[in-house]
């Protein structure tokens, strides 16, 4: 079956903007869980959507936000973007959560100028 | 909140000998902890797994043993061959809880 797809792959924008990240899950998962992969920092959890719910938040700033679809595509947004948004954005698929394997999507490459 | 610390962060071994790669966690309702590898530009992928209720399992070259009264969890794998370079990263779920702490990585080097 077919893996998890992110789009877009890259993006390039300028401090201030915001960007809207899409993420499609492996037929069948309804859970998904979105992170932060930077050098430094390895991977860190932004949220998980379950059933078009939030069920967890990691620790990142209100700028950031996401939603689930009833198809249980997701998205995440960022507002008023600063230069150390620059990062891969990585989601990831499980049937049900964190007690199951994760799929990872390729990630959306986001450099902010 | 959940800590989970990985060591070491590089790691070089030669082709053939064995590679261990250990993580700690803090928090003790922790009870499903995967490794995962990523190889350069691509994206992680999980390589084994392991659940509170378990010691240790193996799959071919990879191993993970479990001590939950340490609250540590190691990676071993053996035989090493090159194309085994890549970044590690272990994970600790607190599935009542639905979170997930990685580790801040393990870039193993095989040298050939």
């Amino acid at each position: 079956k077919a893996g998890v797809t992110q789009t877009p792959r890259y993006l390039i924008k300028t401090r201030g903007q915001q960007v809207t990240l899409s993420c499609s899950p492996i037929s069948g998962h309804r859970s998904v869980s979105w992170y932060q992969q930077t050098p430094g920092q390895g991977l860190q959890f932004l949220f998980e959507y379950f059933s078009e719910t939030q069920r967890n938040k990691g620790n990142f700033p209100g700028r950031f936000s996401g939603r689930q679809f009833s198809n249980s595509r997701s998205e995440m947004n960022v507002s008023t973007l600063e230069l150390g948004d620059s990062a891969l954005y990585l989601c990831a698929s499980s049937l049900a959560g964190a007690n199951n394997e994760q799929f990872f999507g390729p990630g959306t490459r986001l450099t902010v100028l | 909140g959940e800590n989970v610390e990985q060591h070491p962060s590089t790691l070089s071994v030669q082709e053939g000998d064995s590679a261990v790669i250990k993580c700690t966690y803090s928090d003790s309702a922790s009870n499903y902890f995967p490794w995962y590898k990523q190889e350069l530009g691509k994206r992680p992928q999980l390589i084994i797994d392991i659940r509170s209720n378990v010691g240790e399992k193996k799959d071919q070259r990879i191993a993970v043993t479990l001590n939950k009264t340490a609250k540590h969890f190691s990676l071993h794998i053996t035989e090493t061959q090159p194309e085994d370079s890549a970044v590690y990263f272990c994970a600790a779920h607190n599935t009542g809880y639905q979170k997930v702490t990685f580790g801040t990585g393990t870039k193993l080097q095989v040298i050939p």
